[in-house]
């Protein structure tokens, strides 16, 4: 069964490093995003991604992160200055719209971010 | 602004029995709703979904009913199993639009032996 690959599966970064974690969604997907949850909270929807460029962002996807998709198969989201809220699981997922079960999404397991 | 919300942080069930996890939501415009199950250290998986046309929807053990008129949503799951043991959560869209969900805070189903 195809899966997002999200890489690296943990990172630790000092606070005001930038940081980019790297997602390889589903080849035939249109639809790329990024959501984040807090320890002990909900999942959070941050960013979505569509025909090359952002179609949404939340009120958390702020001037320090930016999203692109360099080489047409790799989707990155990166923090320019890491705060130390911004340590959270990353999640990044998927999706054909009108295909697939029930418009479901593909998520990654995940990359956790500690900053300190 | 929680337009989605899981009262119920947490359900211990005894396996065999009914498990049952309640949502709701507050924007009306919401017309796809998922449940996603996950695990520690694992993205949300996929579990099942209902569109806004139904108030019900069933895939083996799992059933999914919808009420637009109180804008609640519940997973019914029957025989509850030691394996289905995770973290539950619901998730709401508008098709129209980028297709984001909107995710519930979750709720930790236990189902003991």
């Amino acid at each position: 069964e195809p899966e997002v690959t999200q890489t690296p599966s943990h990172q630790v970064t000092q606070m005001g490093q930038e940081v980019i974690l790297r997602c390889v969604p589903i080849s035939n997907h249109l639809y790329f995003y990024w959501y984040r949850q807090i320890l002990g909270q909900k999942v959070e929807f941050l960013v979505s991604f569509y025909n090359n460029e952002i179609s949404e962002k939340s009120e958390i996807f702020d001037d320090q992160f930016s999203v692109e998709r360099p080489d047409g198969s790799n989707f990155t989201l990166k923090i320019r200055s890491t705060k130390l809220e911004d340590s959270a699981m990353y999640f990044c997922a998927s999706s054909v719209p009108g295909q697939g079960t029930g418009y479901g999404y593909t998520f990654g397991s995940g990359t956790r971010l500690t900053v300190v | 602004d929680q337009q989605v919300k899981q009262n119920s942080p947490s359900l211990s069930v005894q396996e065999g029995r009914i498990s049952i996890l309640n949502c709701d939501y507050t924007n009306s415009m919401f017309d796809y709703f998922l449940w996603y199950k996950k695990y520690p250290a694992e993205g949300p998986t996929f579990l099942i979904s209902i569109s806004s046309i139904k108030d019900k929807n069933e895939d083996g053990r799992f059933t999914v009913f919808l009420n637009k008129s109180a804008k609640h949503l519940s997973l019914h799951i029957v025989p509850s199993q030691p394996g289905d043991s995770a973290v539950y959560f619901c998730a709401a869209s508008s098709l129209s639009g980028t297709y984001k969900y909107i995710f519930g805070t979750g709720t930790r189903l236990k189902v003991l032996a």
